[in-house]
């Protein structure tokens, strides 16, 4: 399966400013998947992200919140703007393994609180 | 219906008892289902895919029953590393997005 290096693990930003988390996957993989798991709650999908095209976002979430990168089949960004206090979370990016067919694999998250 | 539903728990179970689990799906034209476990703090990762078959990978068996859409994960000789939360996954469509559960805490008692 493939190997996700994400980053940062954690990092406790002041509100009104902007995080930008990076995933690496070892593999090339046409969508890579961004959720978001707050505490006690199952993860839900921010948006999946396509190289060369627009991201595609699920209800309430928005591009200007949550801008997506993805430059290439190996790697994507979201960046969290303008955070608040309720974007405290944890972030996950996420593969499928030859499609999906074989499961998903998930960065390691990232630990994100908003003071 | 939701679409995944599972009990959320928790399930408190002595060591070396056998535990089962269900998650029941709404979308009967669901195509992959899969069981992920989730440490504490840490990322979801893939415990067992689940085929029409049934399929068993040691302690660990996992079903599928698409008549009653449901899929079940039955744990034998529980440990106490076994103690998580157990997330049921379904995909409707190759292109479709991933639906979780919301997890079912298990914990192991010594």
């Amino acid at each position: 399966s493939a190997v996700i290096s994400q980053k940062p693990s954690r990092d406790i930003c002041q509100r009104g400013t902007s995080l930008t988390i990076q995933c690496q996957v070892d593999s090339q993989v046409t969508m890579m998947f961004w959720y978001r798991q707050q505490p006690g709650q199952s993860l839900t999908l921010i948006a999946t992200a396509n190289q060369g095209s627009e991201a595609t976002y699920e209800s309430g979430f928005v591009i200007d919140k949550f801008p997506i990168s993805r430059p290439n089949l190996t790697f994507s960004t979201l960046t969290v703007s303008n955070m608040s206090p309720e974007d405290s979370s944890i972030y996950l990016c996420s593969v499928g393994d030859r499609g999906g067919y074989y499961g998903y694999t998930f960065g390691s998250g990232t630990r994100l609180t908003v003071v | 219906r939701k679409e995944v539903e599972q009990d959320p728990g928790p399930f408190n179970v002595p060591e070396g008892a056998t535990v089962a689990f269900n998650c029941t799906y709404s979308n009967s034209a669901s195509q992959s289902f899969f069981w992920y476990r989730q440490d504490c703090r840490k990322e979801p990762k893939l415990l067992m895919s689940v085929y029409s078959s049934g399929n068993e990978d040691g302690r660990f068996t996992a079903q599928l029953n698409r008549a009653s859409q449901y899929i079940s994960l039955l744990i034998r000789d529980s440990k106490l590393s076994d103690s998580a939360t157990y997330l049921c996954v379904v995909i409707p469509s190759r292109d479709d997005k991933i639906i979780f559960g919301k997890g079912t805490r298990l914990h192991i008692l010594p």
